[in-house]
């Protein structure tokens, strides 16, 4: 079985201030895990993920995520947030084999000026 | 390069009322989900499917049935629907095998039950 925390539904920061979003997996098998951002009144679309190799992963706009096994974590930052940053954000995690893809409940993000 | 497309975009239904939503993709994946999305209650799975011909429950099946008749095709149905069935629904495909890769979403159909 597998499963995704995502501490926090809403997270405030402001502008120029560091993101930071945080994600707990849960799986039998080692996993690849995916952080996904949904844009309002949009789809979701992959932002990065981690399959095998190095456990520090960057994706777009600026983020990145580490994957800590030891913590069973793969938490979302940012240094610095931008306006353009304020959107869902939602933590994905896909054991191996045939498991399909299980999602996290998402977190909002809301960029202060 | 389509993707994930669903149709329609927007409806809106009176109770008791019937529709099918429509998901297809064109990237030969083998798995095909739906997802209800709510405000505060994150994206839930509806339902799922492995191929063609086959589909599974997921978390909150009640109220919907799905057919996988195409590989590339995956129908959500709602046979009366309910005010409870308002909602923003996306359907996603992946890879079986490649379990490396993402899944890829549609942009969504928001549903009116009035």
């Amino acid at each position: 079985a597998q499963s995704v925390t995502q501490l926090g539904s809403h997270v405030s920061v402001s502008e120029g201030a560091l993101v930071l979003l945080r994600c707990n997996y849960s799986s039998s098998v080692p996993p690849y895990l995916f952080w996904y951002v949904q844009y309002p009144n949009q789809g979701l679309q992959l932002l990065l993920k981690y399959t095998t190799g190095a456990t520090l992963v960057k994706g777009i706009n600026g983020f990145e995520a580490e994957f800590k096994k030891s913590e069973t974590s793969f938490h979302l930052t940012k240094p610095s947030a931008h306006m353009s940053d304020a959107a869902e954000y939602f933590c994905a995690v896909r054991g191996g084999g045939y498991q399909k893809v299980t999602f996290g409940i998402g977190t909002k993000l809301q960029v202060i000026p | 390069n389509a993707g994930v497309t669903q149709t329609p975009k927007f409806r809106v239904l009176k109770t008791g009322q019937s529709m099918t939503l429509l998901c297809a993709q064109d990237m030969n994946h083998e798995y095909m989900y739906w997802y209800r999305q709510d405000p505060g209650m994150g994206l839930r799975l509806i339902h799922y499917s492995v191929g063609e011909g086959t589909t599974a429950k997921g978390e909150v099946p009640d109220g919907y049935n799905v057919s996988r008749l195409k590989k590339q095709n995956f129908l959500l149905g709602l046979e009366s629907a309910a005010p409870s069935q308002t909602s923003v629904y996306f359907c996603a495909s992946s890879y079986l095998s490649r379990v490396d890769t993402e899944a890829f979403f549609g942009q969504g159909t928001r549903l009116t039950v009035v």
